[in-house]
């Protein structure tokens, strides 16, 4: 069975320092990690994956995030927060082995407060 | 294009109706999938469609029936809903086994 945690509720983070968002999994196999955003009444957005290769990931809007096997960890970064990257923050794993088409596993979210 | 639309925006019913939710996409993605969602929680997934054959379904109560009329269309047909299935239903699509989904905008349903 796969799970990915998420161990923060809620992050808060001055504009303009680095910011952490935390992400554990599991899986059997090799994960497929996805982190996904969302704003207030919207859909999910991408932000980035990792499959394979280069264990840091660049995604979109400056944010990446470092695969670390050891630790089964998929953090998520970014050099410097804006207020707009406040929302909510879903990481994401699909095991490639566990079958049922791409049937992946949310993280419960973690909320993050950019604070101007 | 990479969007995935869905309709309508908001719906409210009683409990005796019958409606349904659309999405579309036009990407060629071969899965695409209903999720519902509750107010600060994760994603559930309901369904799954696979070159338009319903290749997962979550256990879900046959209140929801879902559809899939041709490769860009996804309807999820609602009959005799409870209130406690008042929530953000999510559609999205996909393509390959490491590809990420897109997510339409989602419907809020409320049930009276």
């Amino acid at each position: 069975a796969q799970s990915v945690a998420q161990p923060e509720d809620q992050v808060n983070v001055a504009e303009g320092n680095p910011l952490t968002v935390k992400c554990t999994y599991s899986v059997s196999g090799n994960p497929y990690l996805f982190w996904y955003v969302q704003y207030p009444n919207r859909g999910l957005q991408f932000l980035l994956k990792y499959i394979t290769g280069d264990n840091l990931v660049k995604g979109s809007y400056g944010f990446e995030a470092e695969f670390n096997k050891s630790q089964t960890s998929f953090h998520l970064k970014k050099p410097s927060a804006l207020v707009s990257d406040s929302a909510l923050y879903f990481c994401a794993v699909r095991d490639p082995d566990s079958g049922g088409y791409q049937k992946v596993t949310f993280g419960i979210g973690t909320k993050l407060q950019v604070i101007p | 294009d990479t969007e995935v639309t869905q309709t309508p925006k908001h719906l409210v019913m009683g409990m005796t109706n019958k409606k349904s939710l659309k999405c579309e996409q036009h990407m060629g993605h071969r899965a695409m999938y209903w999720y519902k969602q509750k107010a600060k929680k994760p994603p559930e997934l309901m369904f799954v469609y696979s070159y338009e054959k319903l290749s997962i379904n979550e256990s879900v109560p046959s209140r929801f029936s879902p559809e899939c009329p041709n490769s860009s269309l996804l309807n999820l047909h609602l009959h005799a809903l409870q209130p406690e299935d008042s929530a953000l239903y999510l559609c999205a699509s996909s393509q390959g086994s490491t590809a990420p989904q897109y997510f339409g905008p989602g419907t809020r349903l409320t049930v009276l």
